[in-house]
């Protein structure tokens, strides 16, 4: 297993703009997250999945982020209407239910948005 | 909350010892540490559970403090390549899955 996939690694994208991205997780692990990472900063949660289901999406997610994790495979996560802000390294981790081994993190995807 | 981590960085010796410490307002049924190199993920070094039990890489150890919901990573004998940011994690004691929440982080460079 090659660990957690992030694509794209860049994403320079215009204001207003629709993003999209995508994360595989490690095949074996039935939960995913995805996190959003500033500067000098620790992870900020934005939602998580346990198979196909999104059982928890953070209080500060707008309605213009959304996620998907079709199957309980991969997942995407798009954001509709991309503003300034919303710059960040966005990082996807799995996790295995039960396990002792704590999250396994992409290497992100950082977005700028100009 | 996100839980607060001090201090905030720290510079050490190669050998010296470091104490880094995560402080909760919740009740928590697990505390993770990771640690995260510049322009890397965060990789994974320890879990402590509510409980006792702990899980973690053999270099580093850490405590749980459940009656006061904070936890300490303990690095002895640092080396170069223990430099980068240390981030905890905190799973609240609410049967809300294991979604962690993260501090802010405690940049530790380790000179030679």
């Amino acid at each position: 297993d090659t660990g957690v996939s992030q694509n794209p690694r860049h994403k320079i994208t215009k204001r207003g703009q629709n993003v999209t991205f995508r994360c595989d997780p490690i095949s074996e692990h039935n939960r995913l997250y995805w996190y959003r990472q500033t500067l000098g900063q620790g992870p900020e949660f934005l939602t998580y999945f346990q198979n196909e289901a999104q059982l928890e999406k953070s209080r500060l997610l707008s309605d213009r982020f959304s996620a998907e994790r079709p199957k309980g495979s991969f997942s995407t996560l798009e954001i509709q209407r991309t503003e300034q802000g919303d710059s960040a390294m966005y990082l996807c981790a799995s996790s295995l239910e039960g396990s002792f081994y704590g999250y396994t993190f992409g290497s992100g995807t950082r977005l700028t948005v100009v | 909350q996100q839980p607060v981590q001090s201090p905030q960085a720290v510079i050490l010796r190669e050998g010296e010892d470091a104490v880094i410490n995560c402080s909760s307002s919740k009740a928590l049924y697990s505390v993770h540490w990771y640690r995260q190199k510049h322009g890397e993920a965060p990789v994974f070094l320890m879990i402590l559970l509510k409980g006792g039990e702990q899980k973690g890489h053999e270099k580093i150890s850490a405590s749980f403090n459940e009656k006061k919901q904070q936890s300490s990573l303990y690095l002895t004998a640092s080396q170069l390549s223990y430099s980068g940011t240390y981030f905890c994690g905190t799973e609240e004691d609410n049967n809300a899955g294991n979604m962690l929440t993260f501090g802010g982080g405690t940049r530790l460079m380790v000179k030679p």
